[in-house]
């Protein structure tokens, strides 16, 4: 079965810092991920998705994250935050075109930004 | 316009008591799901119906049912209610259901069981 780890559970940048969090994922074949964004009580909404081709892609809101095979991750980077970031950061696979999918959650990441 | 909009957006009850979450999406998708969102923020989806089929119905007590009256309304019935079922519950469509095939949320919906 597919699964979703984020090592951090909690994450405080300065405003203006560059942020990555990270994201590992194990499926036996490419899945498809994604990134999704809670902002604090609001629903999700997707900040970007990789299904195939190039590995890195971008997003809204200023948003990236690669794809790497190898280590089985795909972290999710911004150059420079800003104080409208903070929020729960979500990554998921989704995982193939057979059978009844599901979209699998990882348990998220909270990010503080500080003045 | 709200394209996948929940009702009511807090609801707080007694145990025991019965309620209804409802779910519209005017994005014209013909998949449509229930997320539950516990205290830890861990997000588990639920069910899941394809053109009013249910395709994905996980393990969840008995006393949730869900209904889909056509492919743009999912409404959750929750029956004796417990302190257990205190959580976030999110409604969710896509255009199919395969893996690759982004979901639209709700805002969500906060039941708290007293």
């Amino acid at each position: 079965a597919q699964s979703v780890t984020q090592p951090d559970i909690h994450i405080t940048v300065s405003e203006g810092a560059s942020l990555e969090l990270r994201c590992n994922y194990s499926y036996g074949a490419t899945p498809y991920l994604f990134w999704y964004v809670q902002s604090p009580g609001q629903g999700l909404q997707l900040l970007l998705k990789y299904f195939s081709g190039d590995t890195l892609v971008q997003g809204i809101k200023g948003f990236e994250a690669e794809f790497k095979r190898s280590q089985s991750s795909f972290n999710l980077r911004k150059p420079s935050v800003h104080w409208s970031d903070a929020a729960e950061y979500f990554c998921a696979v989704g995982p193939g075109n057979f059978g009844n999918e599901k979209l699998t959650f990882g348990t998220g990441t909270r990010l503080t930004i500080i003045p | 316009d709200t394209a996948v909009s929940q009702t009511p957006k807090y609801l707080v009850t007694q145990m025991g008591n019965d309620k209804s979450i409802k779910c519209e999406q005017n994005l014209g998708h013909d998949t449509m799901y229930w997320y539950k969102q516990d205290s830890k923020k861990f997000l588990k989806i639920m069910f899941s119906y394809n053109n009013k089929e249910l395709i994905i119905n996980e393990t969840v007590p008995n006393r949730f049912s869900p209904k889909s009256p056509d492919k743009a309304h999912l409404n959750l019935h929750i029956n004796s209610l417990e302190l257990g079922d205190s959580a976030v519950y999110f409604c969710a469509s896509s255009q199919g259901y395969r893996g690759n095939t982004e979901a639209f949320f709700g805002q969500g919906t906060r039941l708290t069981v007293v």
